[in-house]
């Protein structure tokens, strides 16, 4: 997990509910990347970030879901409205300022949503 | 369609005896592959990657991975498993140009018995 820093640790949200996930990455870095894990599942891909560009959010769902990377500060993952199929552990990852070659990226500790 | 497969959701061995997890992957371009392991209630750490040259790949924690391309494998073993070894374990594969965006297969949940 190498440094990239995941708030809140858990949150509980009622349904209809916002949630704000933040994520700052390693030190150096200037790419996120937000994945989900779902209860007995693998992680998936939702989106990819550079400072204050989209570069990838094939994996969103379409709607409620969205993501931002400012110039400055942390990357914010926002679920408006939640339902309890949110319910999940939402892990950002980080990686070095290059996409020609493949990078190893670093995961947070990961934020827990729970609605209830 | 790209995807990665872990024909193994649980395995129990003995402290002491070797593991093998497997991994198996279908993708178009060349593939770039991760193992990283999950401990519950925590975030994902990498144990190993292979991006090209030698096929066996060492890793932290006294694993390894061999990668064959024949076979579109890329399987995780351990000599010798420790208690401490308990946890999930997950095979990923990316590309080149895809930077970190990864596809993760299920997952194999690791029991170790004393």
């Amino acid at each position: 997990n190498a440094g990239v820093m995941q708030n809140p640790r858990h949150l509980v949200r009622r349904r209809g509910q916002e949630a704000r996930l933040r994520c700052s990455p390693m030190k150096g870095h200037s790419h996120v990347y937000w994945y989900r894990q779902l209860p007995e599942e693998g992680l998936k891909f939702m989106v990819y970030l550079q400072k204050e560009n989209i570069i990838d959010e094939s994996g969103m769902p379409k709607e409620r879901f969205s993501a931002e990377f400012p110039k400055e500060g942390p990357s914010i993952l926002r679920i408006q409205q939640v339902v309890r199929g949110d319910s999940a552990a939402y892990f950002c990852a980080s990686s070095p300022p290059s996409t020609s070659v493949p990078n190893t990226i670093y995961f947070g500790e990961g934020s827990w949503l729970t609605v209830v | 369609a790209q995807s990665v497969t872990q024909p193994d959701i649980h395995i129990t061995v003995s402290e002491g005896a070797s593991l093998e997890l497997r991994c198996n992957y279908s993708y178009g371009a060349t593939p770039y592959l991760f193992w990283y392991v999950q401990s519950p209630g925590q975030g994902l750490q990498l144990l190993l990657k292979y991006f090209s040259g030698d096929t066996l790949v060492q890793g932290i924690k006294g694993f390894e991975a061999e990668f064959k391309r024949s076979q579109s494998s890329f399987n995780l073993r351990k000599p010798s498993v420790h208690w401490s070894d308990a946890a999930e374990y997950f095979c990923a594969v990316g590309a080149y140009n895809q930077g970190g965006k990864l596809i993760f297969g299920q997952g194999t949940e690791l029991s170790v018995k004393p």
